[in-house]
């Protein structure tokens, strides 16, 4: 059984489209993560939501919205996608202190 | 000063050595600390968390100093399948928000 799952795991795109990341976790958890992770491996978190409410908002570009409809969902819609955005997002849960990572969605956009 | 900063390697030893990681962080008053292995094209998973007075797991022993501000992860008879990168993670007081280091690549050689 898949904890944390994300989909879809690789997406190609062009400059300027829109596209959406979904995330799923059957753990029970309260907090949900969206990390990105750049080419040199540097994890970085964007968001995180608590029981539905947003608790992380970092420095992200406003055309990345995260939207969770249930605790147990979290889904990442990207706007006017950039060449910058080509990166491995990988969605998080976690309930105490331990995080468990989803496989991450391989995002290129050319 | 980075949040968290860890020496990226590559760490090349042989099968069986002992090989050791630090990882230094700024904020003087973190309490959670984590070292998490991510094998290449994967998610990154929790090895160990590290408590202060320091813990084991096999072959893998995770210290904290406080005087210092590091964490450090080492490897005893080191196996191929230890081959992985290494990132250390911090939970700053007070929030949700787990700040990782860029990792430590370790590649075990036959």
């Amino acid at each position: 059984d898949t904890a944390v799952s994300q989909t879809p795991k690789y997406l190609v795109t062009q400059m300027g489209n829109d596209k959406s990341i979904k995330c799923e976790q059957n753990l029970g958890h309260d907090t949900m993560y969206w990390y990105k992770q750049d080419s040199k491996k540097f994890l970085k978190i964007m968001f995180s939501y608590n029981n539905k409410e947003l608790i992380i908002n970092e420095t992200v570009p406003n055309r990345f919205s995260p939207k969770s409809p249930d605790k147990a969902h979290l889904n990442l819609h990207i706007n006017s996608l950039e060449l910058g955005d080509s990166a491995v997002y990988f969605c998080a849960s976690s309930q105490s202190e331990t995080q468990y990572f989803g496989p991450g969605t391989r995002l290129l956009v050319l | 000063r980075k949040e968290v900063e860890q020496d990226p390697g590559p760490f090349n030893v042989p099968e069986g050595a002992t090989v050791a990681f630090n990882c230094t962080y700024s904020n003087s008053a973190s309490q959670s600390f984590f070292w998490y292995r991510q094998d290449c094209r994967k998610e990154p998973k929790l090895l160990m968390s590290v408590y202060s007075s320091g813990n084991e797991d096999g072959r893998f022993t995770a210290q904290l100093n406080r005087a210092s501000q590091y964490i450090s992860l080492l490897i005893r008879d080191s196996k191929l399948s230890d081959s992985a990168t290494y990132l250390c993670a911090v939970n700053p007081p007070g929030t949700y928000k787990y700040i990782f280091g860029t990792g430590t690549r370790l590649k075990v050689l036959a």
